[in-house]
């Protein structure tokens, strides 16, 4: 089971707006501003998206935005495009030497 | 421009040792973190170690401490992971990566992945 639990999968149609959340617990969603966000396609490496709950890389769009309440961060995607269909997964530091990952989430663009 | 490249894909057989690389070019290799994650067949990721080549320092993934070594070669910019006796469960597509804020902020930029077969 994965430290961090997200939806298995979440849809939307072009143009829409898709969320998908990340719950953990006060050990470490809650306790850090550490989440960051992947997309992956597939039979490709994982992409960073977000890092450090809102803060994008340089390259992404501003289609992709991040946050967080309490134990449950969010990654939200506006203006959905056919290429954003991919797996989405959170991960979180959850103090001393650990990073977590959820389970990942399957995007569809219907 | 910042690239990992890792070594191919290997096929081995339980109880057989491996050690599988990522070299880093582009950056300072000493001066960032750099580590590896899991992805079993058909699954998700998971977090594994990582280590800071500039003094070797390395941290474990609580689930994989003593199932893996980490290690790093400043003088050819590569990073190593080994096992000692590889499991059929070992069967994976490894990756490396780069977290260039820090090893518990995001990992930015990523190795193609090496795909290591274990057959029992």
């Amino acid at each position: 089971q994965s430290a961090l639990t997200q939806p298995p999968s979440a849809s939307g149609s072009p143009g829409q707006s898709v969320t998908i959340s990340c719950t953990g617990t006060s050990s470490d969603v809650g306790g850090y501003n550490s989440v960051s966000w992947y997309q992956q396609h597939p039979g490709k490496a994982p992409k960073l998206m977000i890092y450090d709950v809102s803060k994008r890389p340089s390259g992404v769009p501003d289609r992709f935005s991040g946050s967080k309440s309490g134990n449950t961060a969010s990654l939200t995607v506006s203006g959905l495009q056919a290429e954003d269909e991919a797996d989405y997964y959170c991960s979180s530091y959850a103090g001393g030497n650990n990073l977590v990952f959820g389970g990942g989430t399957k995007l569809t663009v219907l | 421009e910042v690239q990992l490249v890792q070594s191919g894909a290997e096929v081995k057989k339980s109880g057989e040792s491996l050690k599988i690389s990522c070299k880093g070019s582009g950056y300072s290799f000493t001066s960032y973190w750099i580590g590896w994650v899991r992805q079993m067949p058909g699954k998700g990721l998971e977090w594994m170690g990582i280590i800071y080549p500039g003094d070797s320092d390395t941290r474990y993934s609580p689930s994989f401490q003593g199932q893996v070594t980490i290690s790093a070669d400043r003088s050819i910019s590569t990073a190593y992971l080994q096992w000692s006796s590889l499991k059929a469960s070992d069967t994976a597509i490894y990756y490396c990566a780069r977290p260039p804020y820090g090893w518990t902020s995001g990992w930015e930029n990523w190795g193609q992945g090496t795909l290591v077969t274990v057959s029992s």
